[in-house]
């Protein structure tokens, strides 16, 4: 089973600082993903990666970044956190270009910012 | 461009009676179709998918799903609801042959009374 594992389920940070969210996949999939999860608004996909320091943007990138070092681990950056940053936050993972094979997903950061 | 929608962002049923979440895509392409589900305080899991072939999907938990490619649906089913279904339920649809990550619908909220 591939297991995908955020390092914090809950987080509280202040306005201005700088946030990491940490995600690491274990099946050697070379897609991942960060999604913001919203009541009401579903999943939005803020930046996926397709390969080691590669990065595209998703459909809310602003206020973001991400980094990836390693195949297996994606990080998103809040470079200075906003109380509108406040959300779950959802990494996933997929096999390269596989139209039918699903996403597999972290269990979720949920991010207060005060 | 791929979408989908998901009608009722709420779904409410008794115990025993039948899940009906209806999910309804836009693709101009053979496209392939997802339901997740997602557990309070958790990441999102694959319930079913379509991909090829039977258009009637058995997936886990007693779920299933019917791809009508004349309706553009892929409603979800369960004949008897258990309180243990009280989740939020997504479905999803990528287009073979052209961008392979997934295009989420909004989510429905699915209430089980005892």
């Amino acid at each position: 089973d591939v297991k995908v594992t955020q390092s914090s389920r809950y987080l509280v940070k202040r306005t201005g600082e700088k946030v990491f969210l940490e995600c690491v996949q274990d099946m050697d999939h070379e897609n991942m993903f960060w999604y913001r999860q919203d009541p009401g608004l579903g999943l939005r996909l803020i930046y996926f990666s397709y390969d080691v320091k590669m990065k595209e943007k998703g459909d809310i990138p602003e206020g973001y970044s991400v980094s990836r070092e390693k195949k297996e681990r994606f990080s998103l950056i809040l470079e200075s956190a906003s109380t509108n940053q406040t959300s779950m936050y959802l990494c996933a993972s997929m096999q390269p270009t596989a139209y039918n094979q699903p996403q597999h997903f972290g269990d979720g950061t949920r991010l207060s910012i005060l | 461009a791929q979408s989908v929608t998901q009608l009722g962002s709420h779904v409410s049923v008794s115990e025993g009676a039948l899940v009906l979440l209806r999910c309804n895509y836009s693709s101009s392409v053979p496209p392939y179709l997802f339901w997740y589900v997602q557990y309070p305080n958790q990441g999102l899991q694959l319930l079913l998918k379509y991909t090829t072939g039977a258009t009637l999907v058995k997936g886990i938990n007693g779920f299933e799903a019917e791809f009508k490619k004349s309706e553009t649906s892929f409603h979800l089913t369960k004949p008897s609801a258990h309180m243990s279904d009280a989740a939020e339920y997504f479905c999803a649809v990528s287009e073979s042959g052209g961008s392979y990550i997934p295009t989420f619908g909004r989510g429905t909220s699915l209430i089980v009374h005892p």
